[in-house]
């Protein structure tokens, strides 16, 4: 059984083109979740989502930012016109349920914004 | 609004030493406690803690929640490098965003 697969591992790009990164839950995992970590900060919760449903995006910036799990394939975080500033590291994780079960993190993808 | 802090933020020791990590919560509607370890990559999963002074225990790693101080600790006896890292605890609430909410993080260091 694999385990939270993201990708890409590292992201480069250029300041105002779009970031696309990805994400597989574990098998059997309908419930994902995206957070960030800064330089020397904790994770920050982003957006929870499950199948075709976005649960709770309070973490999420209102602006050029967006998610989605589709029914079919892999989550996608989406980041457009990227700045300096969304240069981190972004975390997903998958659980089985959102109730009383731990929640298994990916690799991380690490974007940097050149 | 939501806060979990942890102290030290950091932490060096020398190979054999018993350790102690602090993290204190107002979590809304407080349903449990995680504790991860996060090296280079991933953070892994240690512990869940629901209920108060229930030890839970994995070789030299332990944990303790009290949900009436609003803290939880992680203990890690006879320390070896492999241990160095950086430890995060987490919260959850009762509502159904089913999301964490993490404190800073200790940077633990063992030195050989």
């Amino acid at each position: 059984n694999a385990g939270v697969m993201q990708n890409p591992r590292h992201l480069v790009r250029r300041r105002g083109q779009e970031a696309r990164l990805r994400c597989s839950p574990m098998k059997g995992h309908s419930h994902v979740y995206w957070y960030r970590q800064l330089p020397e900060e904790g994770l920050k919760f982003m957006v929870y989502l499950q199948k075709e449903n976005i649960i709770d995006e309070s973490g999420m910036p209102k602006e050029r930012f967006s998610a989605e799990f589709p029914k079919e394939g892999p989550s996608i975080l989406r980041i457009q016109q990227v700045v300096r500033g969304d240069s981190a590291a972004y975390f997903c994780a998958s659980s089985l349920t959102d109730l009383n079960t731990e929640a298994f993190f990916g690799q991380g993808t690490r974007l940097t914004v050149v | 609004e939501d806060k979990v802090v942890q102290s030290p933020l950091s932490l060096v020791v020398h190979e054999g030493d018993t350790v102690t990590l602090n993290c204190s919560y107002e979590v809304t509607n407080f349903r449990s406690l995680l504790w991860y370890k996060q090296e280079k990559k991933a953070p892994t999963f240690l512990f869940m803690l629901t209920s108060s002074g229930i030890e839970k225990k994995s070789g030299r790693l332990s944990s303790i929640l009290d949900k009436k101080e609003l803290f939880s600790i992680l203990n890690i006896t006879a320390t070896q490098t492999g241990d160095s890292a950086i430890y995060l605890c987490a919260g959850t609430r009762s509502s159904n965003t089913g999301k964490l909410i993490f404190g800073q993080g200790t940077t633990l260091q063992v030195k050989p």
